[in-house]
């Protein structure tokens, strides 16, 4: 088992949708989750971070973290074709003061006009 | 100000040679992270260089190496190149001292094909 699991889709919804993105992971010693979102022949942005369980929203995205069920999620709404793109979740356990990400395998995402 | 770049932007290899990759880190960045993203997976990580010494190293075999020049750029080399490297190879990098060094900015990665 990885440590971190996300489907790879692709996921396909119309302009406009809610989108919702999600990975399950198994190792309880992370403490920070981020989502990164990767274009085609790019490499990954980071979109968002946070470290506690809640929500966090930043425009049309929201990060969720629900560490009881070691499951987080990223929320888009308002969907534009322009977010097609692979997101990539990853996480941290901060050792020794150094911050190594491990990622997911990234979901596609397609939105359509 | 630009952001993180690398060079080259593709390469293809035969098997058994040995490549070079390079690595310019954002402007006012010091701490340069290393990756290998197979398709269709997530990045891998493979070493952090600070103050031009390895600080932390992933599950890679020695053939992986690398450097950091005094000006903070970074270099990967691989040796014996195997199939199973052809990968886009990812530098991020990030500021030592800042609080969160998981703030890493990604360039855009080099293609390497080894046939």
């Amino acid at each position: 088992q990885k440590e971190v699991e996300q489907d790879p889709g692709p996921l396909s919804v119309p302009e406009g949708a809610i989108v919702s993105l999600n990975c399950t992971y198994s190792n309880s010693a992370f403490q920070y989750f981020m989502w990164y979102r990767q274009y085609s022949r790019k490499g990954p942005e980071l979109l968002m971070y946070t470290y506690s369980s809640g929500n966090k929203e930043d425009g049309r995205f929201t990060a969720q973290v629900d560490k009881s069920s070691k499951y987080i999620s990223l929320f888009i709404r308002d969907s534009q074709p322009s977010d097609s793109a692979t997101y990539l979740c990853a996480m941290i356990t901060p050792s020794g003061g150094s911050y190594i990400p491990t990622f997911g395998r990234g979901t596609s995402l397609i939105v359509h006009p | 100000d630009a952001g993180v770049t690398q060079s080259p932007t593709h390469l293809i290899k035969t098997r058994g040679q040995q490549v070079t990759l390079r690595c310019s880190p954002k402007s006012g960045h010091d701490t340069v992270s290393w990756y290998q993203q197979a398709l269709g997976q997530g990045p891998q990580f493979i070493f952090q260089y600070y103050e031009e010494e390895e600080r932390q190293r992933g599950n890679f075999p020695d053939r992986f190496s690398g450097h950091q020049f005094p000006n903070y750029s970074s270099e990967l080399n691989v040796n014996a190149l195997l199939l199973g490297d052809s990968a886009l190879y990812l530098c991020a990098s990030s500021f030592h001292a800042a609080t969160g060094t998981y703030e890493q900015y990604f360039g855009p990665g080099t293609r390497l094909t080894v046939t």
